[in-house]
């Protein structure tokens, strides 16, 4: 079956550094997601990409759905407290529809 | 407009029980996922309901069940309950936009199994 490798697993910065963290699939995809999901609560959508090469900034994050389509990346520049959670991304196929595929998850800690 | 909405929140079951697990969409979204997570699989596609009809499934035990009723509405059952159905069970509305399908999450209910 499909598989996304999301890395890295976790990281501890500073506040006001940035951020960047990536995935990549053993297969195509046609859409990527990013999500960020606070302890308790479910993901929240950050970021969707539908074309290959796409590049989307949403505030102070910005993605990008790889040229291959088996990639995507997440960038979040100027890191507040807040941005503290964890990162997931998320993919569909061209033979899954709508079901998502998941990262395992990349765990951003902010140090104030 | 509202988002994703799931009840109950928080359930506490034991082995062998049966438990249903609701979900509202967003309001116009027609189709309706569910996920398992799990500290050690994290998040699992269970199944897709779009129109009533079962749209796509996941790899789970048959066990795991849903329906959609005409208003979208969704429900997930588990029947026979495990130790290890205990989880953060979340649902999705999604609707096509033109370009593609976004799933928006609802809260999720954890389910703990005793």
């Amino acid at each position: 079956g499909q598989q996304l490798n999301q890395s890295p697993q976790s990281m501890f910065i500073q506040e006001g550094e940035d951020v960047s963290m990536n995935c990549t699939s053993s297969s195509i995809f046609n859409t990527w997601l990013w999500y960020k999901q606070d302890p308790g609560e479910g993901p929240v959508l950050l970021i969707a990409l539908y074309k290959a090469g796409e590049l989307t900034s949403n505030g102070r994050l910005t993605a990008q759905f790889g040229i291959t389509r088996k990639d995507s990346f997440l960038n979040i520049s100027a890191s507040i407290p807040s941005d503290v959670g964890i990162y997931f991304c998320a993919g569909s196929g061209e033979t899954s529809g709508s079901r998502l595929t998941f990262g395992e998850g990349t765990q951003l800690t902010v140090n104030p | 407009k509202a988002g994703v909405t799931q009840t109950p929140r928080y359930l506490i079951k034991t082995r062998g029980q049966q438990v249903t697990l609701s979900c509202s969409p967003i309001s116009g979204h027609r189709s309706v996922s569910w996920y398992q997570q799990t500290p050690g699989q994290g998040l699992q596609f269970l199944f897709e309901y779009f129109s009533e009809t079962q749209r796509n499934k996941g790899n789970f035990p048959g066990r795991f069940s849903g329906r959609q009723f005409s208003n979208s509405r969704s429900e997930m059952n588990v029947s026979t309950l495990e130790l290890g159905d205990s989880a953060l069970y979340l649902c999705a509305s999604s609707k096509w936009t033109g370009v593609g399908e976004t799933q928006y999450f609802g809260p999720g209910t954890r389910l703990l199994v005793l």
